[in-house]
This record gives structure tokens, C-alpha cells and sequence, in this order.
């Protein structure tokens, strides 16, 4: 049962344009999420976080949107550039659980070409 | 200041053996997290320890077990090895006093079992 799901693989885009990343979920108990990025042999690196009282949260050129109603959160990485090609899971937790136990879609490659 | 480190890097071990990982949380922490990712998926919980216990469980068998010691740092074992064991498996640690529930991520350890 594939709670958190990434239904795009892979996404192309060109440096200095719009890059988003969809997720959706299905546990409607999750009331926090987040998206790491993953670059080969490296660990995760946290990227940013939502919790689901609100709706929008912003990083500098990250933007995470959460539509609780949809069951849909999205990454909008704003200008993408070149650096930020790596792999994107969004997760979802329960904070009632101390959030340590996240649940992770199955990633997106992002590729940013120059 | 150091984060989160894991040994070995890579093993090689063959069916039926065990194996131990270990992980030592970035400086501050006190909560670890396991998880096994397979090629192509999002990292899967294996189980988290506090206070050198135990304090929550994914979907793994019992052939999977772990430790914390006092000074956090967390070892998973796995017993019997299967070839579906081979797996990048990846700590993460969190100050579960913090407000926010980022965990830090080490860069895994690479298990391959022929």
C-alpha cells in the first residue's frame, strides 16, 4: 500500500524556468510533510517542510504548496538551475509520532539543463 | 560539526550470514531512524530508537533488529541474509525535542548479498 506516491519518474527542464514536483498521498492522517534531494552516493538532504495547518511555504527559491482537500502537496523550484539535477522524494509524517517515522514517495529525477 | 556518519560504506556478504551496520546521529541528537531503499524506490522505515529502546516499527521481520547506546549512537543487524536484502540502508537522526521533524540524513551504507 503505497502511501505518498510520485507519479512522474523523471522531469527535463531548462535552466532558469519553473521546475514542479507533484506528490500525492492517500493517509489523511499525515499532518506534516517534507522534501529531501538526493544526489548519487549521498544521503537525503532535507530541503523544506509544511505542516498541514497551512497551505504555502517558502525557502528562498523553494516553494512548497499543500492542498489538503486534493490530498496533493507540489515543489516549485523557481529559477531552477543546473545544481539542483538530483532526485526529489517528498515524505509524509505523523507528529503525534514524534514525526520519526516518515513515509517516502518514490522519487522524481529532476534534470536541469543549461 | 559533524553529521551523520555511517561504517561501513559498502559490504559484500553472501545468504544466510548477518551482517552489522552502524551509525552515529549528528551532534545534538538523541532519536535514530533505519531505513532499507531498494534501486528505485523511496527509503522504507525499518525502526527508531530513543532512550535505547525501541519506540517504533515499519513493516520488516523480525531477522531485523537494532541498539542504541548511550551516547545515541545505533546499530541494525540483520540475521539470514536474503538477496532481497540488498539494499542501500540509510540512518537518520532528529533532536525529538526540536519543533520542526526534519531528519539528517548519513550517506548510507550499501549492502549487496550474493
Amino acid at each position: 500500500d503505497q502511501q505518498v506516491k510520485q507519479n512522474s519518474p523523471s522531469l527535463s527542464v531548462q535552466e532558469g524556468r519553473i521546475s514542479i514536483l507533484n506528490c500525492d498521498y492517500t493517509n489523511s492522517m499525515f499532518d506534516y510533510f517534507l522534501w529531501y534531494k538526493k544526489y548519487p552516493a549521498e544521503g537525503p538532504t532535507f530541503l523544506i517542510s509544511i505542516s498541514s495547518i497551512k497551505d504555502k511555504n517558502e525557502d528562498g527559491r523553494f516553494t512548497v504548496f499543500l492542498n489538503k482537500s486534493a490530498k496533493h502537496l507540489s515543489l516549485h523550484i523557481v529559477p531552477s538551475q543546473p545544481g539542483d539535477s538530483a532526485v526529489y522524494f517528498c515524505a509524509a509524517t505523523l507528529r503525534e509520532t514524534s514525526g520519526s517515522r516518515l513515509t517516502f514517495g518514490e522519487g522524481t529525477q529532476l534534470t536541469v539543463n543549461p | 560539526d559533524a553529521g551523520v556518519t555511517q561504517s561501513p560504506t559498502h559490504l559484500i556478504k553472501t545468504r544466510g550470514q548477518q551482517v552489522t551496520l552502524r551509525c552515529s546521529p549528528k551532534s545534538g541528537h538523541d532519536t535514530v531512524s533505519w531505513y532499507q531503499q531498494a534501486l528505485g524506490q523511496g527509503p522504507q522505515f525499518i525502526f527508531q530508537y530513543y532512550e535505547e529502546e525501541e519506540r517504533q516499527r515499519g513493516n520488516f521481520p523480525d531477522r531485523f533488529s537494532g541498539h542504541q547506546f548511550p551516547n545515541y549512537s545505533s546499530e541494525l543487524n540483520v540475521n539470514a541474509l536474503l538477496l532481497g536484502d540488498s539494499a542501500l540502508y540509510l540512518c537518520a537522526s532528529r533532536d525529538i525535542r526540536a519543533s520542526s521533524y526534519e531528519q539528517y540524513f548519513g550517506p548510507g551504507t550499501r549492502l549487496t548479498v550474493t
